[in-house]
C-alpha cells in the first residue's frame, strides 16, 4: 500500500542553520504530497503541499519539491529559527477507500537552539 | 471562528469503561476524520465521515464507534476501553473539493489504566 518514510529524529540545529528533513514515498497512483507541522501542545497544521511532479511547495521560508524520479519530497529551510521547533510530518493522499484521509509518516522532531 | 474543537482535552479511564470524544467544527466542512497518534507511529485514521449521517472505517477502526448526527459534530466512542487505546486523538475536517487540506483540533490525551 501507499506509505511515507521520513528520516528519524530528533534533529537538533543551531539558530540560522540549514535544515533538510528527508521524505520518500511509495504510491501506486499519482499522490499529492504534504508537509504538516505540529507545534508543542497543538494539532497539526498544513505547512505546504505539491500536487504533481516538479511542483514546489513553499511557506514561511520552507520549501519542498515533488520529485517523481526519486519519489521524494524533502523539506528544506535556509535559516531556521527557535520558533521552528516542532514535529514535522510528511504525508500523501491518493484515491481509494481511505483516499479522503492523509497517510502520514512517523514524524521528525526538530529542536532549534539559540 | 473557533475552527475545530475537541472535548475533553484530557481523560483517564479504567479498563472496561466507556466514553465519548466530541469534535465540533464551525467551518461548514462536509468531511470529518478521527485519527490517533502514538509515539513513533505518526497518525492513523480511525474513522471518517463524508457527510451528515454517513461514516466509514479507516485504517484502525476496531474498538471504536462513531456518529455524525449533525454536520458540525463528529463523535468517537469507546464502548469498553483497553490499555491499547491509550493515545492522543485528533479530529480533523475539510471541504470535499480540498480534502487534502485538513484542519486539525488540538487533540485529546486519553490514558486507559
Amino acid at each position: 500500500g501507499d506509505s511515507v518514510t521520513q528520516m528519524e529524529g530528533p534533529v537538533t540545529l543551531s539558530e540560522e542553520a540549514f535544515l533538510t528533513i528527508n521524505c520518500t514515498y511509495t504510491a501506486t497512483g499519482y499522490p499529492s504530497l504534504f508537509w504538516y507541522v505540529q507545534y508543542p501542545g497543538e494539532g497539526l497544521q498544513l505547512l505546504l503541499k505539491a500536487t504533481k511532479a516538479d511542483d514546489k511547495g513553499s511557506n514561511k521560508g520552507f520549501e519542498a519539491t515533488y520529485r517523481k524520479e526519486t519519489t521524494s519530497f524533502h523539506l528544506e529551510k535556509g535559516s531556521v529559527q527557535v520558533s521552528d521547533s516542532a514535529v514535522y510530518f510528511c504525508a500523501l493522499i491518493t484515491s481509494g477507500y481511505s483516499g479522503y484521509a492523509l497517510n502520514f509518516g512517523k514524524g521528525t522532531s526538530l529542536l532549534v537552539t539559540p | 471562528n473557533a475552527g475545530v474543537t475537541q472535548t475533553p482535552k484530557f481523560r483517564v479511564l479504567k479498563t472496561g469503561q466507556s466514553m465519548t470524544l466530541l469534535c465540533a467544527q464551525d467551518m461548514n466542512h462536509e468531511y470529518m476524520y478521527w485519527y490517533r497518534q502514538d509515539p513513533g507511529m505518526g497518525l492513523r485514521l480511525i474513522h471518517y465521515s463524508v457527510g451528515e449521517g454517513t461514516t466509514a472505517k479507516g485504517e484502525v477502526p476496531d474498538g471504536y464507534n462513531v456518529s455524525r448526527l449533525k454536520k458540525q459534530n463528529f463523535l468517537l466512542g469507546l464502548e469498553s476501553a483497553a490499555p491499547s487505546q491509550t493515545s492522543v486523538y485528533f479530529c480533523a475536517s475539510s471541504f470535499p473539493q480540498s480534502a487534502d487540506t485538513q484542519y486539525f483540533g488540538p487533540g485529546t490525551r486519553l490514558t486507559v489504566l
